[in-house]
C-alpha cells in the first residue's frame, strides 16, 4: 500500500497570513498519462469532507483560489495564500493512483 | 444537484452486523463508482472500499475482507455497506462518497453514525 505522510500535524495561523502544508507519498503518484494522482480534501468541523484539489493541482469546482496545490511524484504542497476563518478544519492528502486508496493523517489548521 | 443521503445513526452490539445505505440522486448511479470511507472517533479517514455500481464488483481494504460486502440496487439508486462481526472498534462515521474518475471524490454523504456497544 501506498503510505501518505502529512506535515504538520497541526497549524496555527493568524487571518491573512499564508499556510502550508506538505503531504510525501511512499510511491510516485505520477500515472503513465502524465497525471498526478493527489487529491486534497477539508473536513471542516462536524462536516464530511469535501474535495478542494485533484490531479495534484486543479481546484475544484466552487475552491476558492487562494487555494492552490503543487508537487513533483512524491512531494506534494497545498498552499492557502490568506488564510480566512473559514478554512479552518482538518486536512487530508489522498492518493489516487491506485486501490487501496489511501490517506494522510490530517493537518489540523486553527485561526490564531 | 447531486446529492448522497445516507440512512441514519445506528447502534449494534458486538458480533451483529450493519447496514448502511446510500442514496444518489442529481445524476446516474452506474456512471460513477462509489467509496466507502469510515472515521472512528477523533481520527483521520480510513478508506474501506470501492463499488462499481453498474457490475456491482467490489475491491475491499485487506483488513475488512471477510466482514465487509458493498452491494448497490439500481433501481433505487442506492448503495449500500453492509460490515459484520462489528467490533468496539468499528465505532465511527461511515461516509459514501462519489468517484468523479480521475477528478477526486468530489461528493460525499452527510456520513453516519455506527456505534457498537454492549
Amino acid at each position: 500500500d501506498i503510505v501518505m505522510t502529512q506535515s504538520p500535524l497541526s497549524l496555527s495561523v493568524s487571518p491573512g497570513e499564508p499556510a502550508s502544508i506538505s503531504c510525501r507519498s511512499s510511491q510516485s503518484l505520477l500515472h503513465s498519462n502524465g497525471y498526478k494522482f493527489l487529491d486534497w480534501y477539508l473536513q471542516r468541523p462536524g462536516q464530511s469532507p469535501q474535495l478542494l484539489i485533484y490531479l495534484g493541482s486543479t481546484r475544484a469546482s466552487g475552491v476558492p483560489d487562494r487555494f492552490s496545490g503543487s508537487g513533483s511524484g512524491t512531494d506534494f504542497t497545498l498552499k492557502i495564500s490568506r488564510v480566512e476563518a473559514e478554512d479552518v478544519g482538518v486536512y487530508y492528502c489522498m492518493q489516487g493512483l491506485q486501490t487501496p486508496r489511501t490517506f494522510g493523517q490530517g493537518t489540523k489548521v486553527e485561526i490564531k | 444537484q447531486v446529492r448522497l443521503v445516507q440512512s441514519g445513526t445506528e447502534v449494534k452490539r458486538p458480533g451483529a452486523s450493519v447496514k448502511v445505505s446510500c442514496k444518489a440522486s442529481g445524476y446516474t448511479l452506474t456512471s460513477y463508482y462509489m467509496h466507502w470511507v469510515r472515521q472512528a472517533p477523533g481520527q483521520g479517514l480510513e478508506w474501506m472500499g470501492i463499488i462499481n455500481p453498474t457490475g456491482g464488483f467490489s475491491t475491499y481494504a485487506q483488513k475488512l475482507q471477510g466482514r465487509v460486502t458493498m452491494t448497490r440496487d439500481t433501481s433505487t439508486s442506492t448503495v449500500y455497506m453492509e460490515l459484520s462481526s462489528l467490533r468496539y472498534e468499528d465505532t465511527a462515521i461511515y461516509y459514501c462518497a462519489r468517484d468523479y474518475g480521475d477528478e477526486g471524490l468530489d461528493y460525499w454523504g452527510q456520513g453516519t453514525l455506527v456505534t457498537v456497544s454492549s
